[in-house]
């Protein structure tokens, strides 16, 4: 099945800072997201972008596809920007990376 | 609109005891999914419905699990028994169509003692 790989496993920021997430898979995905996982464990899609580039607020995503990996940018963060980042893709099902877990420190 | 609702919120069984997780997804939403989630990893995924049709089950430990999702909307997952390794965190998902944004509930967190 698809691989998933985040990176950086782990980012500690001050709050104002700017920060880009990568997601690369060892395959094409037709299906692309990504998801915020808040303390409380709560999951919100961020952005559905098999590809291309969306923007919504300070956050923005980027997927190439033809080389299989996807960016989301923050910018500006805010400590409520914390949690953990995942990217998911795949043909239908997603599969999930390992995530990114962001501390934004005031 | 509504989100998807889970229930329980919280469970607490003995291994060897079977468990059952209900999930209401969003209205009109024909692609329903089950994912697992143990803690520090990221979901993954155990069965796919499109409407009350299984498209994948292929990670479903099925000797254990099983899952249903009646007349196309509310959706069961049962554990029957249940092992130490079966605690984490169960989520349900829906979306529109099965390549469409996915909108998980708050999940039902497992704990096998």
């Amino acid at each position: 099945g698809i691989q998933v790989e985040q990176s950086p496993p782990d980012l500690i920021l001050q709050e104002g800072a700017n920060s880009t997430l990568r997601c690369n898979f060892s395959d094409s995905v037709n299906n692309l997201q990504w998801f915020h996982q808040n303390p409380w464990g709560q999951l919100i899609n961020l952005f559905y972008i098999p590809s291309g580039t969306k923007q919504n607020g300070r956050l923005s995503a980027t997927t190439v596809a033809t080389e299989r990996y996807s960016l989301l940018y923050i910018s500006s963060s805010q400590t409520t920007d914390s949690g953990v980042y995942f990217c998911a893709g795949g043909a239908d099902g997603l599969t999930f990376g390992k995530g990114t877990h962001l501390i934004i420190q005031p | 609109e509504a989100g998807v609702a889970q229930s329980p919120r919280y469970k607490i069984i003995e291994k060897r005891q079977s468990v059952a997780f209900w999930c209401n997804p969003i209205s009109g939403h024909a692609t329903l999914y089950w994912y697992q989630q143990i803690l520090g990893q990221g979901p993954k995924l155990l069965i796919q419905f499109q409407n009350n049709g299984v498209v994948d089950d292929s990670q479903l430990p099925k000797d254990r699990f099983s899952a249903e999702r009646l007349k196309g909307v509310d959706s069961t997952l049962k554990i029957q028994p249940a092992k130490l390794e079966d605690s984490a965190v169960y989520l349900c998902a829906s979306s529109l169509w099965s390549n469409s944004p996915l909108h998980f509930g708050n999940g039902t967190r497992l704990t096998v003692t």
